[in-house]
């Protein structure tokens, strides 16, 4: 699996859009991106995936540039309730057969009013 | 909207005991999970489980563990002899499969374990 590189802890404050970079310099050429995002003491939640270019959905945007080898979460206007841990994962189909998400230590978003 | 469900919520047991986490994963998923994430500390994959039998498991995953699909909807993780250091969130998971494409594993809420 990729190896996946992004920093410990952001600050933000409401309204403001926040990019989380993480780099994947190792990254395959079938592995897909994804972020995961987690409120204290609940399970990960999937935000959004992507292989390439830009991808958007009703919570946040991906940018891939050309080379893969990193990508940039963006969360449009945010708001104290997007105060969370955020997660990249890089990676495809484990040995199994299986996708196995697997976890960093991830970025600490911290929103303040 | 589907979710995966953990029970209990909380699990207090004392030292040496055996504990079974419970799980009900999304009904036409294909792969199961089980992670448990230590307070503090980042999300360990414990273990993934198709077709009725394990696919993967991580080195924490030894013989004082063991997975079950006892009928079509639950999933269970079972900790024998447990020890203090098995205190942890323990997340069950599940995926529809289909692909490498599909990435998005749907996280139950979690069991507090707390051994004492």
């Amino acid at each position: 699996l990729a190896k996946t590189t992004q920093p410990i802890s952001m600050d933000s404050y409401e309204g403001q859009e926040v990019n989380i970079t993480c780099s994947h310099n190792n990254i395959a050429t079938n592995d897909y991106i994804t972020w995961y995002q987690q409120f204290p003491s609940q399970g990960p939640r999937f935000i959004i995936q992507g292989y390439k270019t830009k991808v958007t959905n009703e919570v946040a945007s991906l940018f891939i540039p050309a080379d893969r080898k990193s990508s940039t979460l963006s969360l449009p206007r945010v708001s104290l309730s997007d105060t969370a841990v955020y997660y990249c994962l890089v990676g495809a189909l484990a040995s199994g057969g299986s996708y196995i998400p697997t976890f960093g230590r991830g970025t600490s978003l911290i929103v303040h009013p | 909207e589907p979710e995966v469900t953990q029970t209990p919520s909380h699990q207090v047991t004392q030292m040496g005991q055996e504990v079974i986490l419970r799980c009900v994963p999304i009904s036409n998923h294909l792969y199961f999970y089980w992670y448990r994430q230590i307070l503090g500390q980042k999300v360990e994959f414990l273990v993934s489980f198709y077709n009725n039998e394990i696919s993967e498991k991580s080195e924490i995953f030894d013989d004082q563990f063991s997975v079950e699909r006892p009928d079509g909807s639950n999933f269970t993780l079972k900790i024998r002899s447990t020890k203090l250091e098995d205190s942890a969130m323990y997340f069950c998971a599940s995926n529809q499969g289909g692909g490498a494409w599909n990435t998005e594993a749907f996280f139950g809420q979690g069991t507090r374990l707390t051994v004492v």
